[in-house]
């Protein structure tokens, strides 16, 4: 499989659950990304890991826990979610030094209930 | 990071050339700009990036005028398959990229 994947494409999910969103990318990219496209809104960047650290908290609330164990895998843990956070979350890779194009996956729909 | 200015929507026809303009006035000498694509529930893809003068690939062109204030994504004819929203992006390639979109230019082929 290549480029960047994302599972589960679609999500639900009650406001007391937890679950998490996976992303796995095959380029031997070694930065990761989580955005967050709500409806009719720009995408919003959550989260940025480069080298497995976390380099960027996009003053994101700590019902979302992002999760870097290694530099193809890049989890998002959500507990006690609000109806508001249903939108369409992305994964995204790229290089960490050098280079602006970031490899996005397809993103998992979520809808809170 | 450079703001961006894009037209909030564009329509076009079957077989005809599109060109969408992005105004970035206060671009930074090291600043790039950066084109994406994004199709309805999926994620952007990389359509082209230049910093100066003529950029092309197989699929856009990119024009940057000297003052680099302004740039112009040029998509030609351009087919059903063309509509989406198209993001301008602008900043520099150093370190790992934060990318902050805009709200984009949809654009709409019609038959």
């Amino acid at each position: 499989e290549t480029g960047v994947t994302q599972t589960p494409r679609h999500l639900v999910m009650g406001m007391t659950n937890k679950k998490s969103l996976k992303c796995e990318q095959h380029l031997g990219h070694n930065a990761m990304y989580w955005y967050k496209q709500s409806a009719k809104k720009p995408l919003e960047l959550m989260f940025v890991y480069s080298l497995e650290e976390r380099v960027e908290n996009n003053s994101v609330p700590s019902r979302f826990s992002p999760e870097c164990p290694n530099s193809s895998h890049l989890f998002l843990h959500l507990h006690t979610l609000q109806p508001e956070d249903s939108a369409l979350y992305l994964c995204a890779s790229s290089q960490d030094r050098g280079g602006y194009e970031q490899y996005f996956g397809p993103g998992t729909r979520l809808t809170v209930t | 990071l450079a703001k961006t200015t894009q037209p909030i929507s564009m329509d076009s026809y079957e077989g005809q050339e599109v060109n969408i303009t992005c105004s970035h006035n206060n671009i930074a000498t090291n600043d790039y700009i950066t084109w994406y694509q994004q199709f309805p529930s999926q994620g952007p893809r990389f359509i082209i990036q230049g910093y100066k003068t003529k950029v092309t690939n197989e699929v856009a062109s990119l024009f940057i005028p000297a003052d680099r204030k302004s740039s112009t994504l040029s998509l030609p004819r351009v087919s059903l398959s063309d509509t989406a929203v198209y993001y301008c992006l602008v900043g520099d390639l150093g370190g790992y990229n934060k990318l902050i979109f805009g709200a984009g230019t949809r654009l709409a082929v019609h038959p």
